[in-house]
């Protein structure tokens, strides 16, 4: 069964700094994976996606991540934080043939000035 | 374009009562989805329609029913509310089930 693991519950960066959010996935096959951002009391959005091809992926905000296949991870990275990221951080991995989603159980990101 | 949305914003229910959750997307998306998401928890997929007419069980259905009668609504059920079932309802659709979901913007549910 598909699986999504976030291993870091909460992280404080400073404003500036980089960012590195870890998704660990569980697939047997070739995934689909996503990373969705919620701010407080909104829906999620879709930061990026990768379905196949290059394995770093641009997004929005700044946002990238990259897919290695040897590590079943799918990180988050941004070079440099401002404080409007802070937010809830969702991966997401969905089967080729399936028609689920499962999320992770989300990263909480506070960003201090 | 509103995409989806989703009412009530929120509601206080009593336990035992009945309540629909309302879910209207106008993308002419296949597929819909119903989440709750509970602290700590994350989002956990209660259920799916693949298209109009079709429906399937998700991780945690129970106590929950849907109804796929066309393609734009996809209304969420409890028939007879627990306080188990406070949480907040995300609606989603795709246009394929592997696609990107795209999400309401969430019904804060309080059963007391």
């Amino acid at each position: 069964a598909q699986s999504v693991t976030q291993p870091d519950i909460h992280i404080t960066v400073s404003e500036g700094a980089s960012l590195e959010l870890r998704c660990n996935y569980s697939y047997g096959a070739t995934p689909y994976l996503f990373w969705y951002v919620q701010s407080p009391g909104q829906g999620l959005q879709l930061l990026l996606k990768y379905f196949s091809g290059d394995t770093l992926v641009q997004g929005i905000k700044g946002f990238e991540a990259e897919f290695k296949r040897s590590q079943s991870s799918f990180n988050l990275r941004k070079p440099s934080v401002h404080w409007s990221d802070a937010a809830e951080y969702f991966c997401a991995v969905a089967a080729y043939t399936g028609n689920q989603f499962y999320f992770g159980t989300g990263t909480s990101l506070t960003v201090i000035p | 374009t509103a995409g989806i949305t989703q009412a009530p914003t929120s509601q206080i229910l009593a336990a035992g009562r009945s309540m629909t959750l309302r879910c209207t997307q106008d993308m002419r998306h296949n597929a819909m989805y119903w989440y709750r998401q509970d602290l700590g928890l994350g989002l956990r997929l209660i259920h799916y329609s693949n298209t109009a007419g079709t429906t399937g069980k998700g991780e945690v259905p129970d106590g929950y029913s849907v109804s796929r009668a066309n393609t734009d609504d996809f209304p969420l059920t409890l028939a007879s509310a627990v306080p188990s079932q406070t949480s907040v309802y995300f609606c989603a659709s795709s246009d394929r089930g592997q696609n990107e979901q795209f999400f309401g913007p969430g019904t804060r549910l309080t059963v007391l």
